[in-house]
């Protein structure tokens, strides 16, 4: 049973460029979370999303962030015109059901905007 | 929202010592989970409790309730064991369980 995955592991962007981070949650999770962590700083929660749904994106950016689970294929959380700030480790979780239930992280990917 | 406090941040210790990671919460919580993250590295979930104890080879990981304080325990610490140990719990605002908030983190390094 694998794991979460995500990909790309690594990802350079230009500033202004598109990024498109990818999530696979568990096999039978249907529950996926988006965290950030910025350099030096601890893991702050974007979004949670279920298959077609945002249910809670009272952690993402106003502007230029997006994210979405769709039925078929994994999570996407996008991040258009990117700036250097958007530097992080992003990490995706998932769970079976969110109440009482234990999220399974990813590996990350870790972008880096030039 | 839930304020979560962890001490020490950082921690240095010679293989083969007892290790205890503290996390202290503001918010009366559902479950507490650790984390542990090697440098660079991705997140591997450690424990996620909501009473009493729970054990895992040499990780134990204790919780009170009433004190809204939970302890992660290493035995016979080993240099494998060095990473970051987060603590987190729900946010609680709104009722919801799956928004946490991590502690900032201990660094633990274990010498040979």
């Amino acid at each position: 049973n694998a794991g979460v995955m995500q990909n790309p592991r690594h990802l350079v962007r230009r500033r202004g460029q598109e990024a498109r981070l990818r999530c696979s949650p568990m096999k039978g999770h249907s529950h996926v979370y988006w965290y950030r962590q910025l350099p030096e700083e601890g893991l702050k929660f974007m979004v949670y999303l279920q298959k077609e749904n945002i249910i809670d994106e009272s952690g993402m950016p106003k502007e230029r962030f997006s994210a979405e689970f769709p039925k078929e294929g994994p999570s996407i959380l996008r991040i258009q015109q990117v700036v250097r700030g958007d530097s992080a480790a992003y990490f995706c979780a998932s769970s079976p059901l969110d109440f009482y239930n234990e999220q399974f992280f990813g590996p990350g990917t870790r972008l880096t905007v030039l | 929202k839930n304020e979560v406090e962890q001490s020490p941040q950082n921690l240095t210790a010679q293989e083969g010592e007892f290790i205890t990671i503290n996390c202290s919460y503001s918010v009366g919580i559902s479950a507490l989970h650790w984390l542990q993250q090697h440098p660079g590295g991705g997140i591997v979930s450690l424990f996620m409790l909501s009473s009493g104890k729970k054990k895992h080879g040499r990780l134990i990981a204790t919780i009170n309730i009433q004190e809204k304080h939970s302890s992660l325990h290493i035995t016979a610490s080993h240099p494998r064991d060095s990473a970051v140990y987060i603590c987190a719990v729900p946010s609680n605002s709104g009722g919801s369980n799956y928004k946490l908030t991590f502690g900032k983190g201990t660094l633990l390094t274990v010498n040979p």
